[in-house]
């Protein structure tokens, strides 16, 4: 069974600063990866996707991900935060040919002015 | 596209209480998803559906709940006998099948969700 692992329940940064939210993957095949952001009380919004194209992904919003494939890892940056950043991450695996998302526990970001 | 959209967007209830809730999938996709998430948590997967037909539940999907999707379109997850541990917040969401020029089937765009206390 695939699983996701997001190191760091919360983050803090100040704006202006680099963010760095980091996961990792166990899976015996390279799944497809996701990062979803999620503001209080809504759905969630994807930000990018990785489906076996280009290793680094650029997303919306500024933030872009890049697939290490012998770290089974796909961590999520951003060189410059900003205040409506502020909200909670989930990265996620989906196998190819599969149907659901399995997603990792989550990370709060939170911005400092 | 008006996106994926459910109702109610908040439901408390008293415990032995039956709810209903409603997702209104984007009207070309033929695949519809729910997930539950708990505070602090990342979703987790309940069930499927292609088109009208529901393909695969997880085992989290008790005998109390059950989910619907009559006519291919909107889809319906009920919940009897509520208890407090079914407080959370239910997510749908949907994908087209990644026929043609559809988009791909692994990319799900999810609703506003439900929030339900259970008190």
């Amino acid at each position: 069974a695939q699983s996701v692992t997001q190191l760091g329940s919360h983050v803090s940064v100040s704006e202006g600063a680099l963010v760095l939210l980091r996961c990792n993957y166990s899976s015996s095949v390279p799944p497809y990866l996701f990062w979803y952001v999620q503001y209080p009380n809504q759905g969630l919004q994807l930000l990018l996707k990785y489906t076996s194209a280009a290793t680094l992904v650029k997303g919306i919003n500024g933030f872009e991900a890049e697939f290490k494939k012998s770290e089974t890892s796909f961590h999520l940056t951003k060189p410059s935060a900003h205040m409506s950043d502020a909200a909670e991450y989930f990265c996620a695996v989906i196998q190819a040919a599969g149907n659901k998302l399995t997603f990792g526990g989550g990370t709060r970001v939170l911005v400092k002015p | 596209d008006t996106g994926v959209s459910q109702d109610p967007r908040h439901k408390i209830t008293k415990r032995g209480q039956n709810v209903t809730f409603r997702c209104d999938p984007i009207s070309e996709h033929n695949r519809l998803y729910w997930y539950r998430q708990t505070l602090g948590q990342g979703p987790e997967f309940l069930t499927y559906f292609q088109n009208e037909a529901q393909l695969e539940k997880s085992r989290l999907l008790s005998d109390r709940f059950s989910a619907e999707r009559p006519k291919g379109s909107f889809s319906t997850l009920e919940i009897q006998r509520t208890e407090q541990g079914d407080s959370a917040m239910y997510l749908c969401a949907s994908s087209p099948t990644g026929q043609g020029t559809s988009g791909s089937p692994y990319e799900q765009y999810f609703g506003p969700g439900t929030r339900l206390t259970v008190t």
